[in-house]
């Protein structure tokens, strides 16, 4: 399994709090991307990353923000968490940077991020 | 932009039915195009993959086949077990695009005994 390892699994939290999720990998690739996962809706891209301190919007930016001050750790903040917040949130890592044999590797996922904003 | 349509679940079948989830995409270049599966609490993992247009994927017994005359990837499998009940998801890669994916609605399958 590739080592992704996301906290925490579980957290509930009240509306207008900041929340901050963690991805921490053991794989020293470059590439790094946040989803949403929700019921209608599939994975939806929130923010990616390609290096370190290199990060940019997905399709569904808005209301997080992310940080990369390390190859190994990828941070998803919530500044004022909302109700429509509530998901469930994916980490996942691809090893394209591994050159261009990799290009069409899948992506590698953590386990998941089960929020509840009340 | 790129996106994956997937036929609507849930989809429920007996033990040792054939099983056809239907896949199609809308993408410029040559994308590849994965079937991702995910069970209860865990993220998704790879199930197959395909790179080039009439290249089939295939994995325990699942399979699909990259057509890109009809923009489709749909997953087969012939005879489906108790624990296949995962819910299923077409997606589709852009090499040139920072690896981003595009991943389709899912498709819940539950097989009976």
């Amino acid at each position: 399994d590739a080592g992704i390892t996301q906290s925490p699994r579980h957290k509930v939290t009240e509306t207008g709090t900041p929340v901050t999720l963690r991805c921490h990998q053991t794989e020293n690739h470059r590439y790094m991307y946040w989803y949403r996962q929700d019921p209608g809706h599939g994975l939806r891209l929130i923010h990616y990353s390609y290096g370190v301190k290199d990060t940019d919007k997905g399709e569904v930016s808005d209301g997080y923000s992310v940080s990369r001050s390390k190859t190994e750790d990828f941070l998803l903040t919530l500044e004022s968490a909302t109700s429509s917040q509530t998901s469930v949130y994916f980490c996942a890592i691809s090893p394209m940077d591994r050159g261009k044999s990799s290009y069409n590797s899948p992506l590698h996922f953590g386990n998941g991020t089960r929020l509840t904003v009340t | 932009g790129d996106s994956v349509t997937q036929m609507e679940g849930p989809v429920t079948l007996s033990e040792e039915a054939f099983l056809t989830i239907n896949c199609t995409y809308t993408a410029t270049g040559y994308p590849s195009l994965f079937w991702y599966v995910q069970y209860p609490g865990e993220g998704l993992q790879l199930l197959l993959k395909a790179t080039k247009a009439d290249d089939k994927g295939s994995n325990k017994g699942f399979e699909a086949t990259y057509r890109k005359e009809t923009t489709s990837f749909h997953l087969e499998k012939g005879s489906v077990q108790v624990s296949d009940s995962a819910v299923y998801f077409c997606a589709l890669t852009q090499n040139t695009n920072a690896g981003k994916s595009t991943f389709g609605d899912g498709t819940t399958l539950t097989v009976k005994p």
